[in-house]
């Protein structure tokens, strides 16, 4: 079956814009959760969604935003960009059932802020 | 905060040598995640461990969880250049739910 899918693989953005990010989970996970990794902070929680609903959330500013869709499609938006945004943005799904859910990351997205 | 600590953060030895890299805690985790990451890909979970004290074999790495549940490790026998990668560790905050913390990870690489 066909893995965790993020578009566009990668981005470059200036500084003040906005930017959307798109991963489309595994069929038949219904959760989907975000992660940015960078070279110093590593790999960090952004949130996480299950059938539509923020079920969890990371220590990330309000400029950092997303949603689920009924097909459990996921978007993350990140508003007024700053140079620390640069990261490889991943996307991991679910199926969110069991105590220790295995996650299945995408490829990521490259964002470059300028 | 770093919840994880993992070391060492790099390591470069030859095609054939053993290697072991460590994942340590102040705190108890109830279960504990195994992920290597490749150039250009997303991490691929190797293991998950839930008993103090347990091990677990794929091929040739070894993973062992601390009996305190603290501490974990993985071993790698007569390393090969495609086990070269970022090795990560992380524990789940909230059972049932997908919300990750990682250590910082281990670069390998295995010189042929």
């Amino acid at each position: 079956k066909a893995g965790v899918t993020q578009t566009p693989r990668y981005l470059i953005k200036t500084r003040g814009q906005q930017v959307t990010l798109s991963c489309s989970p595994i069929s038949g996970h219904r959760s989907v959760s975000w992660y940015q990794q960078t070279p110093g902070q590593g790999l960090q929680f952004l949130f996480e969604y299950f059938s539509e609903t923020q079920r969890n959330k990371g220590n990330f500013p309000g400029r950092f935003s997303g949603r689920q869709f009924s097909n459990s499609r996921s978007e993350m938006n990140v508003s007024t960009l700053e140079l620390g945004d640069s990261a490889l943005y991943l996307c991991a799904s679910s199926l969110a059932s069991g105590v220790f859910p295995e996650a299945f990351f995408g490829q990521g997205t490259r964002l470059t802020v300028v | 905060t770093q919840l994880l600590e993992q070391s060492p953060q790099f390591l470069s030895i030859q095609e054939g040598e053993n290697l072991t890299v460590y994942c340590n805690s102040s705190s108890v985790f109830s279960s504990l995640q195994w992920y290597r990451q490749e150039p250009g890909e997303g991490p691929v979970l190797l293991v998950t461990v839930v008993t103090g004290g347990e091990v677990k074999k794929l091929k040739r790495l070894t993973f062992q969880f601390g009996d305190a549940r603290k501490d974990s490790s993985l071993h790698i026998t007569a390393a090969q250049p495609g086990d070269t990668g970022l090795y990560l560790c992380a524990r789940t905050l909230i059972q049932g739910a997908q919300k990750l913390v990682f250590g910082q990870g281990t670069r390998l690489t295995i010189n042929p």
